[in-house]
């Protein structure tokens, strides 16, 4: 069956260190991979995509940065987080087209 | 670019009202329309995808409208219970590639007992 990890599932970090969330896909090959942000009380804002190992695209300028070392493993990366990093980071990935998304579960990353 | 607009932005009803969540988007081109379910502090899961080319779906007590030409979808939900209150998200996905999604802004939908 296809499923998708994400973790950690809850995050406190200081301002200035760095952050490094991960997402997993069980069941497929060379999917879509997705990372949205949700801030509160805003909606979902896609930040990065990517359809193959080492391809990542960007959606919005930031302070993160994303990696797809293996075909089913996606990161999400600070060097030094930010206040404004905080929110809810949510994972998803479509197997091709034609399908809908599947999410994960999401991380909570409250930065202090 | 793409623009989702999500009306009601909030509704409580009494259980077992039917009700209607309505998503207006503002180009047509469109791969497909996603409706989401959004539980306090979870991740999203999905109710209904529709492609362009198609009117509808249904899925159990729930059933999604698509109208490209008037860019306009709406999610029907049936005999309505408690456990139905959540947010509902509805997303556009792009027929550029990746199918990237823009999402409204959600109906947090409540129902009473």
């Amino acid at each position: 069956s296809q499923t998708i990890h994400q973790w950690p599932a809850t995050l406190v970090q200081p301002v200035g260190s760095p952050l490094s969330l991960e997402c997993t896909v069980e069941g497929t090959s060379n999917p879509n991979l997705y990372w949205y942000r949700q801030a509160a009380g805003r909606g979902l804002q896609l930040l990065f995509y990517s359809v193959g190992i080492g391809q990542i695209s960007s959606e919005v300028p930031q302070n993160l940065s994303a990696s797809r070392p293996q075909d089913r493993q996606f990161i999400l990366s600070s060097k030094k987080l930010l206040l404004s990093d905080s929110g809810f980071y949510l994972c998803a990935w479509i197997p091709q087209a034609d399908y809908g998304y599947t999410f994960g579960s999401g991380t909570r990353l409250t930065v202090v | 670019k793409q623009e989702v607009t999500q009306i009601p932005a909030a509704l409580s009803v009494p259980e077992g009202e039917n009700l209607v969540l309505n998503c207006s988007f503002t180009d047509s081109a469109i791969y497909n329309l996603q409706w989401f379910r959004q539980d306090p502090g979870k991740g999203l899961t999905s109710l209904l995808l529709i492609q362009s080319s198609q009117r509808e779906q249904t899925s159990g007590r729930l059933n999604a409208s698509l109208d490209k030409s008037s860019g306009r979808s709406t999610l029907y939900i049936a005999a309505s219970q408690p456990g139905d209150s959540a947010t509902y998200l509805c997303a556009v996905g792009g027929i550029q590639g990746a199918q990237k999604l823009v999402f409204g802004q959600g109906t947090r939908l409540t129902i009473n007992p």
